[in-house]
């Protein structure tokens, strides 16, 4: 039941920006787009989320289109401790459940 | 608590019995979720509480697979009569507020990884 697409896995060198994109095409007004990352055998761990307008936080930032059916997680200088899965969420209207899909994410491996 | 904690974090067992998974949420948080996450791919939703309250299991496999959460804190994942298809981790989240909420942010703890031989 995943509604997005993501590519399965990139590279970014160490000190570069990560970009990841995400394709939520089928995407409704009122649903939030949410970006986890989950590192080794980790619990998922929440990094952002936006609705329309870009957001930033200390981790990284969302780059929502206008028509918002994609976006982009950036990750301003990529550290070898980025490496993980990201997950790029759309979350089902929370009137009637809070189901997170994750789909099968975004291998980012950060070279040294 | 400081985060979400999950018991036991690995359980062996053998097929046929029966097995309970334990989360305990942060501290304060209403909402409590369930996901199972099998090798190489995205956790999947199971079923998720508020407070007390099971809202939604649709997640839930099949019948042998319950849950609970009687005082709104503590939750158990019982598994009956378990087969080696449920091998996976079994992972446990939590939000401050209910999951009626925009916006809302999942907490999740380290999992419980199940084999079943």
């Amino acid at each position: 039941d995943a509604k997005t697409t993501q590519p399965p896995s990139m590279d970014c060198a160490e000190g570069r920006a990560a970009n990841l994109p995400c394709n939520h095409s089928t995407i409704s007004g009122n649903e939030y787009v949410y970006w986890y990352r989950q590192i080794h055998s980790q619990g998922p761990q929440y990094i952002i989320h936006g609705l329309k307008n870009n957001e930033t936080n200390e981790m990284a930032s969302l780059i929502i289109t206008e028509d918002r059916k994609s976006s982009t997680l950036i990750l301003p200088h990529a550290t070898l401790r980025d490496t993980a899965v990201y997950y790029c969420i759309v979350r089902v209207d929370p009137n009637t459940g809070n189901q997170f899909y994750f789909g099968t994410g975004t291998s980012l491996t950060v070279i040294p | 608590g400081a985060g979400v904690s999950q018991s036991p974090r690995y359980k062996v067992t053998k097929r046929g019995q029966d097995v309970a998974l334990r989360c305990d949420p942060i501290s304060g948080h209403v909402s409590l979720y369930w996901y199972r996450q099998a090798l190489g791919q995205g956790p999947e939703f199971l079923t998720y509480f508020n407070y007390e309250a099971q809202q939604d299991k649709s997640g839930l496999p099949n019948d042998r697979f319950s849950a609970e959460r009687p005082e709104g804190s503590i939750s158990t994942l019982t598994i009956q009569r378990t087969e080696q298809r449920d091998s996976a981790m079994y992972r446990c989240a939590s939000s401050l507020r209910t999951s009626g909420s925009w916006g809302e942010t999942q907490y999740f703890g380290p999992g419980t990884r199940l084999l079943v031989l």
